[in-house]
């Protein structure tokens, strides 16, 4: 089957630095990323939307200067967290859907950020 | 516009009793229903998902789900409860030709032994 991974799996970072995750789908070509966020014991909130080779589209209310998405090529896309503060602090999933066109995102195993 | 909404943030069975986790949307297209499961500190498993055809729809671990387009709903149900079914669900919808997923606030399972 279809699978995403991300690295890191978890990261601790300080204040005020910048810390990149990165999505890659190991056995299919994404066209399209998504960046979701999830605080504990809630649902999953989506960040952006990243297409290969152009700008992400970033959902209300997210800073796009400080969520920094590339996507580079057809099975990585990174999202850098800049200048992160504690409230940054989430965990932070990605999902790839295949461009074979079907309406089916795989989802990766998430990333543990915790900024102190 | 699309959205979802779960009823019972918490749920609790005892295993083997039957398992009924429920999710209604919203959606002004004719949606993609699909449910999903998580542990802790882990990303989303697809349980099972509907997209066109038969709207009764089984998927893993002994999961299925039922499209009810005049209800709104695509509730999950298991027959008998197991210990390792204990995790967070989640429903969520997607367009037929948009990308972006809708998830419900998620429903918690407990299994009592």
């Amino acid at each position: 089957g279809a699978v995403v991974s991300q690295h890191p799996s978890w990261v601790i970072c300080k204040s005020g630095t910048s810390v990149k995750i990165e999505c890659r789908s190991l056995d299919f070509q994404a066209t399209t990323m998504f960046w979701y966020r999830q605080f504990p014991k809630q649902s999953l909130m989506l960040m952006a939307t990243s297409n290969e080779g152009s700008k992400a589209t970033y959902e209300q209310g997210v800073e796009k200067d400080k969520f920094l998405i590339n996507h580079a090529s057809l099975t990585l896309s990174t999202l850098t967290v800049t200048s992160a503060h504690p409230e940054d602090s989430s965990f932070y999933i990605c999902s790839a859907r295949d461009a074979g066109g079907r309406n089916e995102q795989y989802f990766g195993p998430g990333t543990r950020l915790t900024v102190t | 516009a699309q959205s979802v909404t779960q009823l019972g943030s918490h749920v609790s069975v005892s295993e083997g009793a039957l398992v009924l986790l429920r999710c209604n949307y919203s959606s002004s297209v004719p949606p993609y229903l699909f449910w999903y499961v998580q542990y802790p500190n882990q990303g989303l498993q697809l349980l099972l998902k509907y997209t066109t055809g038969a709207t009764l729809v089984k998927g893993i671990n002994g999961f299925e789900a039922e499209f009810k387009k005049s209800e709104t709903s695509f509730h999950l149900t298991k027959p008998s409860a197991h210990m390792s079914d204990a995790a967070e669900y989640f429903c969520a919808v997607s367009g037929m030709t948009g990308n972006q997923f809708y998830f419900g606030t998620g429903t918690s399972l407990t299994v009592i032994p």
